[in-house]
């Protein structure tokens, strides 16, 4: 599969701790994203980098958040003192150089904090 | 700011009957709307993008700059066409940017 992978796909966590999630992007995409999806609404935009360069950034990235791109391939996302607010879908995008600038998603990691 | 509505949480329909999934935006310049869908344990993909103005497994969408709509069809409705469609807007203005999407449309369609 040459498509956007993340691991792990499946996070349960208790109050406090600090998780982090990594995103496998197509070969070659230079854009890289992170959404942020909750039950019952659509994907929310947290961050962007290209190469690695961060971008964006949403108000939603509380100081908790930090994500990271640190050779323009892979990119890590971590919470550290995890709220139960957290438990979300957690989503990675890849864009390609072509004027359509398509993202491609990834299956997602889904974190539930008890 | 912009906005994506989605009106309907939920849209049940008969396979062979119309479909129709709204899709209203708010922003003040020209925006790029696109459809994406995401079918039972699948990864969100796109389905169609408004500057193609294709149709894509028998489903168009045309953009309405005076109602901002962008509302999704498909004059008959398959089995396969049950999933979740997610409206998407991103600003011409940063189109690399990203993508604000709508809250979502359950579809399903009963034999």
């Amino acid at each position: 599969d040459t498509g956007v992978s993340q691991d792990p796909r499946h996070k349960i966590t208790k109050r406090g701790q600090n998780v982090t999630f990594r995103c496998d992007p197509i070969s070659e995409h230079n854009r890289l994203y992170w959404y942020r999806q909750t039950l019952g609404q659509g994907p929310e935009f947290l961050t962007y980098f290209q190469n690695e360069a961060q971008l964006e950034k949403s108000r939603l990235l509380s100081d908790r958040f930090s994500a990271e791109r640190p050779k323009g391939s892979f990119s890590t996302l971590e919470i550290q003192r995890t709220e139960q607010g957290d438990s979300a879908m957690y989503l990675c995008a890849s864009s390609e150089r072509d004027k359509l600038k398509t993202q491609y998603f990834g299956p997602g990691t889904r974190l539930l904090v008890l | 700011a912009q906005r994506v509505t989605q009106p309907e949480k939920l849209l049940s329909v008969f396979k062979g009957a119309p479909v129709e999934l709204k899709c209203n935006y708010s922003y003040s310049g020209s925006p790029e709307l696109f459809w994406y869908v995401q079918y039972s344990r699948q990864r969100l993909q796109l389905l169609l993008r408004h500057i193609s103005r294709e149709s894509i497994k028998g489903f168009t969408a045309d953009l309405n700059k005076g109602e901002t709509s962008f509302h999704l069809k498909k004059p008959f409705a398959q089995e396969e066409d049950s999933a979740m469609y997610y409206c998407a807007l991103r600003l011409t203005t940063d189109s690399w940017g990203k993508l604000q999407f709508g809250a979502g449309t359950q579809v399903v369609v009963t034999p």
